[in-house]
């Protein structure tokens, strides 16, 4: 257990489905981030909130719309999504922005 | 970009022997870390180099930094079975963190 907690760990869906994924830290960090892992690729950055202002949005199709309601969730939520978006889904935070990260066990996505 | 780009992609080695992986990247950086991941699961903190250091001990890890070649590499010294999974450098910026594609290290039994 890292301390950052999503659930589920793993997810099934169609393409016409809406889920969302949920991130919970109780570390007191004041930074969330979303980021995606697919299969040979490095880990891209999603989103990123700082004491729950989004302040960065790395170009995401809005079919992926974060929410961040207090400094100790994240979620994502996710509808119409393609079969490209399967991948590894994972969640992290940090004290601030630039500290080292502590991340979720993340999870499996799978687009059917 | 800042990315760091992780040399080799593969190592295998065998259990005891020491694995040495490098990071190099492009732009001026607050920070490099490194991290851990096993097989489909979460990235864990290993150490972190500040940009004003050259050298930093944790256990069995010893990270150097060198700014001037905008490199760093991690040694793992008398490796074990445990060690086996993807490592990644990741540089941090004045805002965020981007990670390298990382290396997948094998240890032979």
């Amino acid at each position: 257990e890292t301390g950052v907690t999503q659930t589920p760990r793993h997810l099934v869906m169609g393409m016409t489905n809406k889920k969302s994924l949920k991130c919970e830290q109780h570390l007191g960090h004041n930074a969330m981030y979303w980021y995606k892992q697919s299969a040979k690729k490095p880990l891209e950055l999603m989103f990123v909130y700082n004491f729950k202002e989004q302040t960065e949005n790395n170009s995401v199709p809005s079919r992926f719309s974060p929410e961040c309601p207090n400094s100790s969730h994240l979620f994502l939520h996710l509808h119409t999504l393609q079969p490209e978006d399967s991948a590894l889904y994972l969640c992290a935070s940090s004290p601030g922005q630039g500290d080292g990260y502590t991340f979720g066990s993340g999870t499996r996505l799978t687009v059917v | 970009s800042q990315q760091g780009e992780e040399d080799p992609q593969a190592l295998s080695i065998q259990e005891g022997e020491n694995a040495t992986m490098n990071c190099s990247y492009k732009t001026s950086i607050n920070n490099l870390q490194w991290y851990r991941q096993n097989s489909g699961r979460g990235l864990v903190h290993l150490i972190l180099i500040r940009s004003n250091e050259r050298e930093k001990h944790s256990g069995r890890l010893r990270v150097t930094l060198d700014t001037s070649k905008k490199s760093s590499s991690l040694l793992i010294t008398a490796s074990r079975a445990a060690d086996t999974a993807s490592y990644f450098c990741a540089t941090a910026g004045a805002s965020k963190i981007i990670f390298g594609s990382g290396t997948r290290l094998s240890i032979r039994p």
